[in-house]
């Protein structure tokens, strides 16, 4: 059975680093063509897909973001991390992580955990 | 980017009647593979979004055959025959063939 579940912060400061984490079971980051994603949805929007991170250690990212991210893993603990740095209110959201397959469609999401950024 | 367009914003449709939503890329999303990395999700109320269509037709595991998934190129279109109150909420299209991946701006099904 495959589980995702994100956490963080749930608040933080205009200027900080946002760090999240993505635990999950049934899967393995070490597996070929597996890969762990990150989306976020401000509260009544769309999504936005953030960066992907897959077995090989590839990554993605979306550079509207302008070099704010950064997408690693820990793949003996299955775990998967995005930082954000300078954040501002924009960056309020619920963030989810999933999981990507090799024909690169998130076949499972995680519940999602709201960030909200406020001074 | 791949801008990918949606229409209808909203549909509100009646129980048993199809909807059909329409998805429209800004460039063809025919990868140099062959494959096109079109695909739909549903976020229901509350809830995280699930896949529903991948790969422009397929259905994922579970997804009733209700949901048709039809398209190339640049156009692609979600159908759902027979409305059912559980398919009511926000669908998706999102693409994976060109960086960054992109999803649609949603089209919001109402049950009437």
């Amino acid at each position: 059975q495959v589980t995702l579940k994100e956490s963080g912060p749930g608040i933080l400061q205009p200027s900080q680093t946002l760090s999240l984490t993505c635990s999950f079971s049934g899967f393995s980051l070490s597996t070929s063509g597996i890969c762990v994603s990150w989306i976020r949805q401000p509260s009544g929007k769309g999504l936005e897909w953030l960066a992907t991170i897959c077995w090989e250690d590839s990554k993605g990212y979306n550079p509207s973001l302008k070099n704010r991210l950064t997408i690693s893993k820990d793949t003996s603990n299955n775990q998967a991390f995005l930082k954000i740095t300078s954040v501002d209110t924009a960056d309020t959201a619920i963030y989810y992580c999933a999981r990507m397959g090799q024909l690169y469609y998130f076949d499972y999401w995680g519940q999602g955990v709201m960030v909200t950024v406020s001074s | 980017d791949v801008v990918l367009t949606q229409t209808p914003v909203s549909l509100s449709v009646t129980l048993g009647d199809q909807a059909s939503i329409s998805c429209r890329s800004s460039q063809s999303l025919e990868y140099s593979d062959g494959y096109t990395y079109l695909e739909w999700y549903l976020q229901k109320p509350g809830q995280s979004p699930q896949l529903l269509i991948y790969g422009v037709s397929n259905r994922f595991s579970g997804v009733p055959d209700r949901f048709i998934g039809s398209g190339s190129g640049t156009d692609f279109t979600l159908k759902i025959s027979r409305v059912e109150p559980e398919d009511l909420g926000v669908y998706y299209c999102f693409q994976a063939t060109h960086d960054p991946f992109t999803f649609g701006s949603g089209t919001k099904l109402e049950i009437k």
